[in-house]
């Protein structure tokens, strides 16, 4: 069954950093690009950046420059997303999605998503 | 970068009532334009890509249509369970870009 999981919910005191995985599952991780979004409470969905499916080139959001980090291990078949400097503002439900090579059919898988929260 | 609009902010239908939520981008995506249904609790699921192609195991009553800047999501008949909030999202350019949502709700 092709499948996201993603790592479980996580507790963070403001500037730590945050690192969620992201195990493929039923498909070659090598054959998909892998997305990553978030969304805030009461919030829409807000695009972070991408990773390709060589693992070797990424993409981010200007937003996040400088602080976020994508990387892939292919021996099991994982992606990682790393996020620095924590404030308040990066409590969030974190998703990360494959998109075919193409990248002409949208996201169609999805992790359950793993909760974030920022708080002293 | 890509600002997209989505319009009402939020759509009270009643159950078997058609319902058409509208998504416009600041400049032309061609017909890259994928149609995403959140539900509080899941993951956000794909219904349309490529502007009006049926994402797998989507019901026949999703249709999708539009290019360029202005592209709809109409359901025609409303199930229960259909609502829900739906986004838009660009992948012409980047960064990929969503719309902010349409709250599809029960009349």
């Amino acid at each position: 069954q092709v499948q996201l999981v993603q790592s479980g919910a996580e507790v963070k005191k403001p500037g730590a950093s945050l690192k969620v995985s992201c195990k493929a599952f039923g498909y070659t991780l090598t054959t998909y690009y892998t997305h990553w979004v978030r969304q805030a409470p009461g919030q829409g969905l807000e695009w972070m950046g991408i990773i390709n499916p060589s693992g070797i080139s990424r993409t981010y959001a200007q937003k996040f420059e400088g602080r976020v980090t994508m990387s892939r291990d292919t021996s099991t078949s994982t992606v990682y997303m790393e996020l620095t400097s924590l404030t308040s503002e990066d409590t969030a439900i974190y998703y990360c999605a494959r998109e075919a090579a193409a990248q002409d059919e949208g996201l169609d898988v999805w992790g359950q998503g793993t909760t974030v929260t920022v708080s002293s | 970068e890509i600002v997209m609009t989505q319009s009402p902010a939020t759509l009270s239908v009643s159950p078997g009532e058609r319902a058409t939520l509208s998504c416009r981008a600041s400049q032309s995506v061609g017909s890259n334009l994928a149609w995403y249904q959140h539900k509080p609790g899941q993951a956000p699921r794909l219904v349309i890509y490529e502007a009006s192609t049926r994402a797998t195991s989507v019901a026949a009553r999703f249709s999708g249509s539009g290019s360029a800047t202005d592209f709809t999501l109409t359901i025609s008949s409303l199930q229960s369970e259909d609502f829900a909030i739906y986004y838009c999202q660009q992948y012409h350019k980047w960064p990929r870009t969503f719309g902010q949502g349409t709250k599809l709700e029960i009349k």
